[in-house]
């Protein structure tokens, strides 16, 4: 069974930054595509980028209200996903989902538990 | 604001059929199949059906899906109170280059 587990959340004022991470096992990560959901508060679910496998391609998408601020990474010899939040506003708060793309071209069959990142002065 | 339009709620008592729609364009829908997520708020949303109408092992059969031209749909056959939840339809988009969520659909069972 593949696991998920997402962390690194917190409160940070606007402007800073966050890093989110997100260990990954029960499946060769080495050949997994990634992706990160969010989900504001009262707000519906919002995909935040992908990232494909080295073998894949390694090509990484956003969305683009995330796009040059958020970057997303990987460390296969650690099985584990990366989110990087620059620039972050108010509105970036929200609860944070690491997933596996188990079925291009961004189905995700797995996802971590959430971690709240919440962006206030 | 997502391209993927749904009902924002709607309620059934059990026994019922509860049809839940998805509403877009030729960029997403029209080109790409349709997936499904079912959310529980605070806890992690789960995939309930994918590529139109597949379900992933452990979904019960009572929950279907389809898909025509630029629209899809969730059924659910007699809902049962633990179906009580949040659901997404989610598809590519050409022209965002990205993976679209709907803008959910809340499921009360009475």
């Amino acid at each position: 069974e593949v696991q998920v587990v997402d962390s690194g959340g917190g409160l940070v004022k606007p402007g800073g930054s966050l890093r989110l991470s997100c260990a990954v096992s029960g499946l060769t990560f080495t050949d997994a595509w990634m992706s990160w959901v969010r989900q504001a508060p009262g707000k519906g679910l919002e995909w935040i980028g992908r990232i494909k496998s080295k073998g894949g391609g390694g090509t990484i998408d956003y969305a683009a209200p995330v796009r040059g601020r958020f970057t997303i990474s990987r460390e296969d010899s650690e099985n584990t996903l990366y989110l990087q939040l620059n620039s972050l506003r108010e509105e970036d708060t929200a609860v944070y989902f690491c997933t596996w793309v188990g079925r291009e071209p961004s189905i995700m069959f797995s996802w971590g538990p959430g971690t709240l990142v919440s962006v206030s002065p | 604001q997502s391209v993927l339009t749904q009902p924002p709620s709607t309620s059934e008592t059990p026994g019922q059929r509860v049809t839940i729609s998805c509403s877009g364009s030729n960029s997403n829908i029209g080109r790409h199949t349709v997936d499904w997520y079912q959310h529980l708020p605070g806890t992690a949303p789960k995939l309930l059906i994918y590529a139109n109408n597949q379900r992933p092992s452990g979904v019960p059969d009572r929950f279907s899906g389809s898909k025509s031209g630029t629209s899809a749909s969730l059924a659910i056959s007699g809902p049962q109170s633990e179906d009580e939840a949040d659901y997404y339809c989610a598809a590519w988009d050409d022209s965002l280059n990205g993976y679209v969520f709907g803008t959910g659909t809340k499921v009360t069972v009475l």
